[in-house]
């Protein structure tokens, strides 16, 4: 299994709806979860960070994170052609802080 | 917020050359900087942990002859594809962190797209 794994997509949403991202991860210690954006060829960007079970909004983000079940997802409002990216999902490992495991990412397309 | 400057951005060369990739932490002291190689379509793959002043944690299946870092300053890292073949033309990237900091304060560089012919 996979320790982070995320659809690749391409998940298709018109301009002004709600794109919904899912990432899953296997190490059930985990404690610090990332989403990332990168545009192609470019480097990742931060997006949103969660450390605690639940909801945590900034803008037109929305990260949730339910460590019973292993997911976060990230949630963008109003989604935006500049939206259109691969979201990448990053978990830090109990074993190992320090590290970032990444998953493949979720290419992101969103048409006027 | 805090810059890591990467080089070069991009690099072609023929097989069998060395090629050296600069990361340099531009505002801010970093004692820990990670080396990613990311192919098409493909997640960012953790190369190596490097630490100033001291040798380079190499992560599983990742040749530590092949690919030479050094840590030698605060503010300077660098990864040297020693012998290059045309697989290992990829997208690297490094990243950075100031002592103490946890990972929402991780900076990445742009990225180095290598071509090996």
């Amino acid at each position: 299994q996979k320790e982070v794994e995320q659809n690749s997509g391409p998940l298709s949403v018109p301009e002004g709806a709600i794109a919904s991202l899912n990432c899953t991860y296997s190490d059930r210690g985990s404690q610090s979860f990332f989403w990332y954006r990168q545009y192609s060829g470019k480097s990742p960007e931060l997006i949103m960070f969660i450390y605690s079970n639940g909801d945590k909004e900034d803008g037109r983000f929305t990260a949730q994170l339910n460590k019973a079940s292993q997911y976060v997802s990230l949630l963008i409002r109003d989604s935006q052609p500049s939206d259109s990216a691969t979201y990448l999902c990053a978990v830090n490992l109990l074993y190992n802080t320090d590290k970032l495991i990444f998953g493949t990412g979720t290419r992101l397309q969103v048409f006027p | 917020g805090a810059v890591v400057s990467q080089h070069p951005s991009r690099v072609i060369c023929k097989s069998g050359t060395s090629v050296k990739i600069e990361c340099r932490s531009l505002d801010f002291q970093a004692t820990t900087m990670f080396w990613y190689r990311q192919f098409p379509k493909k997640s960012l793959m953790l190369m190596a942990t490097s630490n100033e002043g001291s040798k380079a944690t190499y992560e599983q299946g990742v040749e530590k002859d092949k690919f030479l870092i050094n840590h030698a300053s605060l503010t300077l890292s660098t990864l040297t594809v020693t012998s290059a073949h045309p697989e290992d033309s990829s997208f690297y990237i490094c990243s950075a962190r100031a002592p103490g900091a946890t990972n929402e304060k991780l900076f990445f560089g742009s990225g180095t797209q290598l071509s090996v012919l």
